[in-house]
């Protein structure tokens, strides 16, 4: 059974640098899309972008200036750096899967249970 | 960006009841349209994708329509366990994908 699990900081300085890696486990990273998702508390998710095996990334334009995603399939990891961080940047961290579906769709359909991070000095 | 506005924000019903969340698109987004549920603390959980697909694993009660702007989830019974949010989201080629508000489930 595949489970994605993320592990992060809990707290950064603002100004820092948010930096949250997803590991991948009971299966293959192979033929999937791994993506970034956040929540702020009380707000609905926002999507902050995607990597593919090929190294080819997408970012929401929102955030595109101060993210940067990386892939490690030796070790079935990929990871999520937020520069400049702020307090709006305070959120729980998502990792997921993106798998086709069929007629142009695709859809998250593993998620990991999120990483809480806090951006306070 | 594709707007995605779903209702109601939150909602309270008894267990059996029938509820109904919507999500209307900004523009025409064909059956690109997945839900999902989402609890504190437990990884968020795909239900329906392509509007109206009931992912493997996933109760009947769940169930989803909808095509082009206007699309319509459904619990036919809610049970205790049914206790969430509830977000739409779309895929499109053209970025980035963005969800719906969320609508909040109490009993």
């Amino acid at each position: 059974q595949v489970q994605l699990q993320e592990s992060g900081p809990g707290l950064v300085k603002p100004s820092d640098t948010l930096s949250v890696t997803c590991s991948v486990s009971g299966g293959s990273m192979d033929p999937y899309a791994w993506n970034w998702i956040r929540q702020p508390a009380g707000k609905g998710l926002e999507w902050i972008g995607r990597i593919y095996l090929s190294g080819v990334t997408n970012y929401n334009a929102s955030l595109k200036s101060r993210v940067t995603m990386s892939l490690d399939t030796s070790n079935n990891q990929f990871s999520l750096k937020l520069t400049s961080v702020t307090a709006a940047d305070t959120a729980v961290y998502y990792c997921a899967r993106e798998r086709y579906t069929y007629g142009g769709n695709w859809c998250f359909d593993l998620w990991g249970r999120g990483t809480p991070v806090t951006v306070s000095s | 960006d594709i707007q995605m506005t779903q209702s109601p924000s939150s909602l309270s019903a008894s267990v059996g009841d029938r509820v109904t969340i919507t999500c209307q698109a900004s523009q025409d987004i064909r059956n690109y349209l997945n839900w999902y549920q989402i609890k504190p603390g437990k990884a968020p959980k795909l239900l329906i994708y392509a509007a109206s697909n009931l992912e493997t694993g996933v109760p009947s009660r769940f169930s989803g329509s909808g095509y082009g702007t206007d699309f319509v989830f459904t619990i036919s019974s809610l049970q205790p366990e049914d206790i969430a949010t509830y977000s739409c989201q779309h895929y499109d080629d053209d970025l980035p994908l963005t969800f719906g508000g969320g609508t909040k489930v109490e009993i």
